[in-house]
């Protein structure tokens, strides 16, 4: 039962446009949200969060919008920047219960010249 | 500034082999957690801990024992190794469980043959 999708194994996007990465969630109990980004050889690091309380978080070229209604997130980098090529995972989880946080699949993210 | 170190990067096993998986980090975190990786797959949740002293399994304990002796180590132990074993280790921490932002090692690459 996988509780957090993100149904898009793979997106390419030329440096500048803007990136959208996609996750649904189907756990009601879900309520803060999580992206990370993934280089190869390298463990995950954390990207942004949101918590079920907001509908929007920025944090420089990243946005995380919300959509609970839909038990959708997703992540927009904008501009695209070669450096941004990474796995992103989505995470999700209770609020107060890290060790509850549910991770999707990931989305390879390669950003072209 | 060390973060979460993980030992070793890389080891080959034979079946039925046991090994122990090494974690340390050097931010006085209390939460620590050992993840597993899968081609394709999300970050399934082996065990975790609280605290010194404290532990509880996460989703996929089972071929696995962990122990907690000091805020700083968490060592993962594998006995008697299996191909299904074969995957990708991260080993986590963060100051406390509510947020789900943690800071992840480089990972362990373990190969069971």
């Amino acid at each position: 039962d996988q509780q957090v999708k993100q149904n898009s194994p793979s997106l390419s996007v030329q440096e500048g446009r803007i990136s959208i990465l996609n996750c649904d969630y189907t756990n009601s109990m879900f309520d803060y949200f999580l992206w990370y980004k993934k280089y190869p050889a390298e463990g995950p690091t954390f990207l942004i969060s949101i918590s079920s309380i907001k509908d929007k978080n920025e944090d420089g070229r990243f946005t995380v919008f919300l959509n609970k209604s839909a038990k959708h997130l997703s992540l927009h980098i904008v501009p695209s920047q070669p450096g941004d090529s990474a796995v992103y995972f989505c995470a999700a989880t209770p609020t107060g219960t890290a060790s509850k946080l549910t991770f999707g699949t990931g989305t390879r993210l390669q950003v072209t010249l | 500034n060390a973060g979460v170190t993980q030992t070793p990067k890389f080891r080959i096993l034979k079946i039925g082999q046991s090994m122990t998986l090494q974690c340390t980090q050097d931010m006085n975190h209390n939460y620590m957690y050992w993840y597993r990786q899968d081609p394709g797959m999300g970050l399934k949740l082996i065990y975790y801990s609280v605290g010194a002293g404290i532990t509880d399994k996460g989703e996929v304990p089972n071929g696995y024992n962990v122990s907690r002796s000091t805020t700083e180590d968490f060592p993962l132990r594998l006995e008697l190794a299996a191909p299904s074993q074969t995957s990708v280790y991260f080993c986590a921490s963060s100051t406390w469980g509510g947020t789900g932002e943690l800071f992840f090692g480089e990972g362990s690459r373990l190969t069971v043959l």
